[in-house]
């Protein structure tokens, strides 16, 4: 069945890049998301790539995807203390007509002033 | 554009007794509309997906007659907890979808 697989934890210093990584198994997966959850709050979507590119950059966001080996991965320049959350990757499943998504468990990102 | 409105923010009921959770999308239609539940420290579990006019298809291990669904307008879908019980308690969160999934802030019930 599909799967999505992230690391649990990332730890980085102010001012550093950030780089979250998830690796999934439904190569049809017509697109890829990257939300964000601060502490007892919902997700926000941050960003989404279609599976037909390969990079997306949106301000301090760049989102690289590797369809070969089903990697996707989130990388936030200059990282900032309110960047602290919890980062969700996610794929829509090809079999699903209603748009159902499969999470990764979450990696925590903890920046460091 | 495309919030999602969650409410209450907050729960807290006796056992025994229904709670329900509502999720509006704000500024667009939304015909199908998930509800997830979520447990300290882990991702997100799907209950069930709600379309709008129809009944709601839950996931294996989800009690239908526990937590109830109706998707009355394509910017309106309910929950409802019946019977709560203390396991319940967790954090139950709604998304809403124009293609893309957009997320309300969470209910947090906690049940006594």
């Amino acid at each position: 069945g599909e799967d999505v697989e992230q690391s649990l934890f990332l730890s980085v210093r102010e001012g550093d890049s950030s780089v979250i990584n998830c690796t999934y198994t439904d190569s049809s997966s017509t697109y890829l998301y990257w939300y964000k959850q601060e502490p007892g709050a919902g997700l926000q979507l941050l960003t989404y790539i279609f599976s037909n590119m390969d990079m997306k950059q949106d301000q301090r966001l760049t989102v690289l995807l590797n369809k070969k080996d089903k990697h996707l991965s989130l990388r936030i320049a200059d990282t900032q203390t309110g960047d602290s959350a919890i980062y969700f990757c996610a794929e829509s499943i090809s079999s699903s007509n209603t748009g159902k998504l499969i999470f990764g468990q979450g990696t925590t990102l903890q920046v460091k002033p | 554009g495309a919030v999602v409105s969650q409410h209450p923010s907050r729960v807290i009921c006796k056992s025994g007794t229904s709670v329900k959770i509502e999720c509006r999308s704000l500024d667009f239609q939304a015909t199908t509309m998930f509800w997830y539940r979520q447990f300290p420290k882990q991702s997100l579990m799907l209950m069930a997906t709600s379309n709008e006019g129809s009944k709601a298809t839950y996931e294996q291990g989800v009690e239908k007659d526990k937590f109830l669904i109706n998707h009355a307008s394509l910017t309106l879908s309910t929950l409802t907890v019946t019977s709560a019980h203390p396991e319940d308690s967790s954090f139950y969160i709604c998304s809403a979808s124009q293609g893309i999934q957009y997320f309300g802030a969470g209910t947090r019930l906690s049940v006594l």
